[in-house]
């Protein structure tokens, strides 16, 4: 069964340029959710989309967006990208319910210059 | 609101220690517990995981143990390896809440 594919793996853009990163969730998942992950901050949940709707959310500026297609896969959209926006951008998917954990993948690494 | 806290790192060991890495929640209700890894450069990995009060989550030599008296979910391994030399996540999930992590804890295993 594949994982959790996401791309691209590692993007560089200038400050002030919009990024959209990519998430193909393990087949049959409907629930997939975004984190951001830096050595100061740790992971900090962006947001989950269950059968495309957003389900919840993190606290993040509304430059950071997300959606997700009637085939599960989910983007998430940067815009304005800020210096403090270089980080690893983990997605994970998940079968419905408390039981279930996460399975994430291997990473965006997004750095802004 | 929920929330974890694990101890702080990083955990320096000599090969074939004995580890512990405390971890414990603070819940309305009954969450479901995880224990994730991350290697170097890598995405998270889920290491084990409890559902229910005195359930015992184990895998490759780690073993976690849901305790609901005293909320907590440490994570123990008789005799680590080099190979174990990795950042561990404890986390909770309650519900169709989001699933929620501790801040991470690094493990540095020395031969």
């Amino acid at each position: 069964k594949a994982g959790v594919t996401q791309t691209p793996r590692y993007l560089i853009k200038t400050r002030g340029q919009q990024v959209t990163l990519s998430c193909s969730p393990i087949s049959g998942h409907r629930s997939v959710s975004w984190y951001q992950q830096t050595p100061g901050q740790g992971l900090q949940f962006l947001f989950e989309y269950f059968s495309e709707t957003q389900r919840n959310k993190g606290n993040f500026p509304g430059r950071f967006s997300g959606r997700q297609f009637s085939n599960s896969r989910s983007e998430m959209n940067v815009s304005t990208l800020e210096l403090g926006d270089s980080a690893l951008y983990l997605c994970a998917s998940s079968s419905d319910g408390d039981n279930y954990g996460y399975t994430f993948g291997s990473g965006t690494r997004l750095t802004v210059v | 609101g929920n929330s974890v806290t694990q101890m702080e790192g990083p955990v320096t060991l000599s090969e074939e220690a004995f580890l512990t890495i405390n971890c414990t929640y603070t819940a309305t209700g009954y969450p479901s517990l995880f224990w994730y890894v991350q290697y170097p450069g890598e995405g998270l990995q889920l290491l084990l995981k409890a559902t229910k009060a005195d359930d015992k989550g184990s895998n490759k030599g780690f073993e976690a143990t849901y305790r609901k008296e005293t909320t907590s979910f440490h994570l123990e391994k008789g005799s680590v390896q080099v190979s174990d030399s990795a950042v561990y996540f404890c986390a909770l999930r309650q519900g169709t809440d989001k699933l929620i992590f501790g801040t991470g804890t690094r493990l540095q295993v020395f031969p």
